[in-house]
């Protein structure tokens, strides 16, 4: 059973760069058939796509959160990473790691799904 | 506020049917499947319907999705209170690019 483990330091002051890693497990992360995603909640809001990265390194970015945010894979660890930088106070939410089915349509447009979530991880702006 | 509009609370009685809605544009589920996603309480998100009208292995028959132009629908029937959640919808945007989800609706069970 693939299962997907965030971690990483908590809390971050303003400015500086948040970082985090999801650990896959039970399976491989270099498969052809899935993404690899960020989505995060602020406290009692809804849910925001941060990224998506494919294992050869091709990654995906919420136009808003572009100029801040790089996601990276390491296949040999089964890990991938999220790091955002410059943050705020806007920034502190759950970030959850995600697995995504890669799928097109027949017009090559993305009709993919995200089918195995992580528990989600708290990162804390604080000053 | 997001591209997808979610009302922010529906509500039901333990048997009875609700339906919660989801309105986009052309440029997101005119012309791209969308997905619903349930959170329960505490817990991190969980894929429900998958390209419009899919259920995972797992899901019971109670939720089905439709969709008509611009708009999707998830259909909840013979309400639970376990089913008490934050649904989600959420599509790819064309025009923006990106994969964007709906405000959410707090499903109440009364």
């Amino acid at each position: 059973q693939l299962q997907l483990q965030e971690s990483g330091p908590g809390l971050v002051r303003p400015s500086e760069t948040l970082t985090l890693t999801c650990t896959v497990s039970g399976g491989s992360i270099a498969s052809t058939t899935y993404y690899w995603g960020w989505i995060r909640q602020p406290p009692g809001k809804g849910l925001e796509w941060i990224g998506s990265i494919y294992y050869s390194g091709t990654a995906y970015y919420n136009p808003s959160l572009k100029s801040r945010v790089t996601i990276s894979v390491d296949t040999s660890k089964n890990q991938f990473s999220l790091k955002l930088s410059s943050v705020t106070a806007a920034d502190t939410a759950l970030y959850y790691c995600a697995r995504r089915v890669r799928a097109f349509d027949i017009e090559a447009r993305e009709v993919g799904y995200f089918d195995l979530w992580g528990r989600g991880t708290l990162g804390f702006v604080f000053s | 506020q997001s591209v997808l509009t979610q009302p922010p609370s529906a509500s039901g009685t333990p048997g009875q049917g609700v339906a919660i809605s989801c309105s986009g544009s052309s440029s997101n589920i005119g012309i791209n499947t969308v997905n619903w996603y349930q959170q329960l309480p505490g817990a991190a998100p969980k894929l429900l319907i998958y390209s419009n009208t899919h259920r995972p292995s797992g899901v019971p028959d109670r939720f089905s999705g439709s969709r008509s132009g611009t708009s999707v629908s998830l259909a909840i029937s013979g309400l639970q209170s376990e089913d008490e959640a934050d649904y989600y919808c959420a599509v790819w945007d064309e025009s923006l690019d990106g994969l964007v989800f709906g405000g959410g609706t707090k499903l109440t069970v009364l």
